[in-house]
């Protein structure tokens, strides 16, 4: 059966370090694979859109790399802030339907 | 430039009652989708409508739940007959009509309770 898993619930690190998130996947063959994050109470705010010929995706202090062979993406988020503390979810869209496909979402608390 | 709109922010419902949840999707966007989000859950797809069409709806339930995206107004997500295990965040994304950008943008999310 298909699945998404995000390692870890939760991910405490300390400001200035750098956090990494993991997602795995199996059964799947995703033309892109998507990072949101979303704070309590809210919904999700996209973040970064790799596509499966992509290795690696920067935006400011966001990496997103993925890797079709071991069917894992990392997202890194360096010089981290309290502020960046929230839940990141992993998504993936098969390219033939448009519905997103969800990991259960890692919590990340950056302690000042 | 207003994002994706969710009303109510909030409802709250008797078992038995119904639930009409709406969405108004961003300006210019075609596609909207509904997900679910259960307590300590992740984001589960129910539906993907264009205007007047629905075009995937694999996860939806097949009784009590219905959606809609008429030629005019907001997209709306009736649930019929509330039961407590239908208590949950509701959110709607859209996304524009071209397929050169996937992304979805979401609302604040329509978080029923049925009591």
């Amino acid at each position: 059966s298909q699945k998404i898993e995000q390692n870890s619930e939760a991910l405490n690190i300390q400001e200035g370090k750098t956090a990494t998130l993991t997602c795995n996947y199996t059964n799947y063959s995703p033309a892109y694979l998507q990072w949101y994050r979303q704070d309590p109470g809210r919904g999700p705010v996209f973040l970064l859109l790799i596509r499966e010929n992509e290795k690696e995706k920067r935006k400011e202090r966001l990496k997103v790399t993925f890797d079709t062979t071991l069917k894992q993406s990392l997202f890194h988020i360096t010089a981290s802030q309290p502020a960046d503390s929230a839940t990141y979810l992993c998504a993936l869209d098969e390219g033939s339907a448009r519905q997103l496909t969800f990991g259960s979402g890692t919590q990340l608390t950056v302690l000042p | 430039n207003a994002g994706v709109m969710q009303n109510p922010r909030h409802l709250v419902r008797r078992r038995g009652q119904e639930a009409r949840l709406r969405c108004s999707p961003m300006k210019g966007h075609s596609h909207v989708y509904w997900y679910r989000q259960l307590p300590e859950e992740g984001l589960k797809f129910m539906v993907y409508l264009q205007k007047e069409n629905i075009i995937d709806e694999s996860g939806m339930p097949k009784e009590r739940f219905s959606a809609e995206f008429p030629k005019e107004g907001p997209s709306i997500l009736r649930i019929q007959q509330v039961v407590r295990g239908d208590s949950a965040a509701y959110f709607c994304a859209s996304s524009p009509p071209v397929n050169a950008q996937e992304t979805q943008y979401f609302g604040p999310g329509t978080r029923l309770l049925v009591l």
